[in-house]
């Protein structure tokens, strides 16, 4: 059964710096989001992207933030500058789109920010 | 108001019991509806979309009242697996957006 996937599992990295969570969306699938989830909190949409493009963002997915699709199957979320609060689970997901709105989603990476 | 509130739980079950959980959503222009389910510091996995006929996939059963703006999920003869956490997610969009907005889940624990 094809599935999501993500890499790392787990980013432990210093306040400041720049990370890039990485993953590989169903292959079918044409549109492509992160969420992310606070630990003890729900999960929060961040950005859907669709045809080489962002198509929604949510509040927090502010200019620090960025998102990628640099080749035919991998999906990427940049944070330029992480903040402590940055810490949380994020999760990549997708979804066939036209008539289909059911997204699935990867194991998550686990981003610590010190 | 919130936009898709639950009842935290837990829900502490029998083996074999039937459990009921609900949730509630604020924008009538809802789009889409399904319940997902979560392990412990694992992903959302999808467990049904909901339709307004209502819709069951073998022990669960899932209901969309949109009048009321109500959803629930049905859980017959619960298993030991089946303890995990529930979401309830809502499309809140307008039609075309795809967000999904989660509520904070209902725990299940099935004990033996």
């Amino acid at each position: 059964e094809p599935e999501v996937t993500q890499t790392p599992s787990h980013q432990v990295t210093q306040m400041g710096q720049e990370v890039i969570l990485r993953c590989v969306p169903i292959s079918n699938h044409l549109y492509f989001y992160w969420y992310r989830q606070i630990l003890g909190q729900k999960v929060e949409f961040l950005v859907s992207f669709y045809n080489n493009e962002i198509s929604e963002k949510s509040e927090i997915f502010d200019d620090q933030f960025s998102v990628e699709r640099p080749d035919g199957s991998n999906f990427t979320l940049k944070i330029r500058s992480t903040k402590l609060e940055d810490s949380a689970m994020y999760f990549c997901a997708s979804s066939e789109g036209r008539g289909a709105y059911e997204q699935y989603f990867g194991p998550g990476t686990r981003l610590t920010v010190t | 108001r919130k936009e898709v509130e639950q009842d935290p739980g837990p829900f502490n079950v029998p083996e074999g019991a039937t459990v009921a959980f609900n949730c509630t959503y604020s924008n009538s222009a809802s789009q889409s509806f399904f319940w997902y389910r979560q392990d412990c510091r694992k992903e959302p996995k999808l467990l049904m979309s909901v339709y307004s006929s209502g819709n069951e996939d073998g022990r669960f059963t899932a209901q969309l009242n949109r009048a009321s703006q109500y959803i629930s999920l049905l859980i017959r003869d619960s298993k030991l697996s089946d303890s995990a956490t529930y979401l309830c997610v809502v499309n809140l969009g307008d039609t075309g957006r795809r967000a999904l907005t989660f509520g904070s889940g209902t725990r299940l624990q099935v004990q033996p």
